[in-house]
């Protein structure tokens, strides 16, 4: 149980062009969804919190126009980079919070988008 | 972005001896979660940790809440080549759905 997939896996796309990437949970209903961006190297960075049928929460710095996020339903959020440019190459991975007893949640990650803007 | 401290960054082992990591905060956390990460993938939940001083095992790994509530510590018994990769802790506070990860420690198990 507790699986999240992530579509595409991948994607080149041309400087200027718009992306979107999809995050689902496939066993369990999330109202919470979060979106990470990943640097070679690096640590897991929250670009924002995705909650269903309402607005996402954008960390600081993390442009809310430039990275759009929709979480229609319990089970799938959206993250479309618009506009993309060579700087928004990364590993975008989201993950899904799952709700057990009173305060013992955890999240669980999907497999990852790595982007490749030209 | 805030990161908690992860130590070691990386640590090459031999197979077959065991493997220790911990991660500190300044902030009291009412959860930690330990993951490992492959090349190319994203992170899988390993051990979740919700009360302190609770100590959890799963297979070879066994980490523990601190005391104080601001720190834990991931254990790995036996290491194995499998065990490769990169090992995260993530703290959550009271109040907030948000997580903090660590720095990560990159492990090499030498066969």
């Amino acid at each position: 149980g507790a699986v999240v997939s992530q579509h595409p896996s991948w994607v080149i796309c041309k400087s200027g062009t718009s992306v979107k990437i999809e995050c689902r949970s496939l066993d369990f209903q999330a109202t919470t969804m979060f979106w990470y961006r990943q640097f070679p190297k690096q640590s897991l960075m929250l670009m924002a919190t995705s909650n269903e049928g309402s607005k996402a929460t954008y960390e600081q710095g993390v442009e809310k126009d430039k990275f759009l996020i929709n979480h229609a339903s319990l089970t799938l959020s959206t993250l479309t980079v618009t506009s993309a440019h060579p700087e928004d190459s990364s590993f975008y991975i989201c993950s899904a919070r799952a709700g057990g007893l009173a305060g013992r949640e955890t999240q669980y990650f999907g497999p990852g988008t790595r982007l490749l803007v030209l | 972005g805030q990161q908690l401290n992860q130590s070691p960054q990386s640590m090459f082992i031999q197979e077959g001896e065991d493997v220790s990591m911990n991660c500190t905060s300044s902030s009291i956390f009412n959860t930690w979660l330990w993951y490992k990460q492959d090349p190319g993938e994203g992170p899988v939940l390993l051990i979740a940790l919700y009360k302190a001083g609770e100590l959890t095992s799963n297979g070879r790994l066994t980490a523990q809440f601190g005391i104080t509530r601001k720190d834990s510590f991931l254990n790995i018994s036996a290491s194995i080549p499998s065990d490769v990769g990169i090992y995260f802790c993530a703290g959550r506070s009271s109040g907030t759905y948000k997580y903090i990860f660590g720095t990560g420690t990159r492990l090499k198990v030498l066969a």
